[in-house]
């Protein structure tokens, strides 16, 4: 079974600072698929980024970037220019995709999460 | 605009009474999940569904059923609601074989037992 573990559970930073989010997961798998999710207080989540195991090239979206470390099982997840509105849980989550077709579905596995507070 | 909708946002319900929390997805997926959100534990599935009345458990069924009886409809039943099952759900949807996709979530239904 996978497991995440986000060992941040809470982090406060100044508006405009830069903020990294640390996510390590165990797998033996090969092939996966890394996330992270955003939970501001409304409580609805939104996927922030996502990352392909077998690409070695960083996913960024605007200010939100990875660096995926495959062979440490690290995935942190990096905000710059931190805003008020980034003030969130954040979820970093794991999946395996099914191994064959017809059967199950593909699962999300997620940390705990970090509760990042942007400081005005 | 996509979207995943629960039925209720908060619920107030007494010990012992059978619930039914809704969600209906509007995207066509095959795929959909209850989770249950707790502080300190993060995420938990649930059950989930790949197809029409198809369902498997998830890491903590015990005191929870569903129901797929459309593909856009999944419900999660309380048989017999319990003070311990007070927790915020949430409901997420995603299209099968597309593990590139993630998942659509719902806005969650707060549940508080008494």
């Amino acid at each position: 079974a996978q497991t995440v573990t986000q060992s941040q559970p809470e982090m406060s930073v100044q508006e405009a600072e830069t903020v990294t989010l640390s996510c390590t997961y165990d797998t033996s798998e090969n092939n996966y698929y890394l996330f992270w999710y955003k939970q501001p207080p409304s409580r609805q989540m939104i996927l922030v980024i996502r990352q392909e195991a077998y690409k070695q090239q960083n996913a960024t979206e605007n200010r939100f970037s990875v660096n995926f470390q495959k062979a440490a099982k690290s995935f942190s997840l990096k905000i710059s220019d931190s805003q008020l509105g980034d003030t969130a849980m954040y979820f970093c989550a794991f999946m395996k995709p099914r191994e064959y077709s017809g059967g199950g579905a593909d699962g999300l596995t997620f940390g705990k999460g970090t509760h990042l507070i942007i400081q005005p | 605009d996509v979207k995943v909708t629960q039925s209720s946002r908060y619920l107030v319900k007494r010990t012992g009474e059978k619930v039914f929390l809704e969600c209906v997805q509007d995207m066509d997926h095959e795929n959909m999940f209850w989770y249950r959100q707790d502080p300190g534990l993060g995420l938990r599935l649930i059950y989930f569904s790949y197809d029409v009345k198809m369902k498997e458990k998830g890491d903590i069924p015990e005191g929870y059923s569903v129901s797929r009886e459309k593909k856009e409809r999944f419900s999660l039943i309380l048989e017999s609601a319990s003070t311990n099952q007070t927790s915020m759900y949430l409901c997420a949807s995603s299209p099968l074989g597309q593990a590139n996709y993630g998942y659509t979530f719902g806005s969650g239904t707060r549940l508080t037992v008494v």
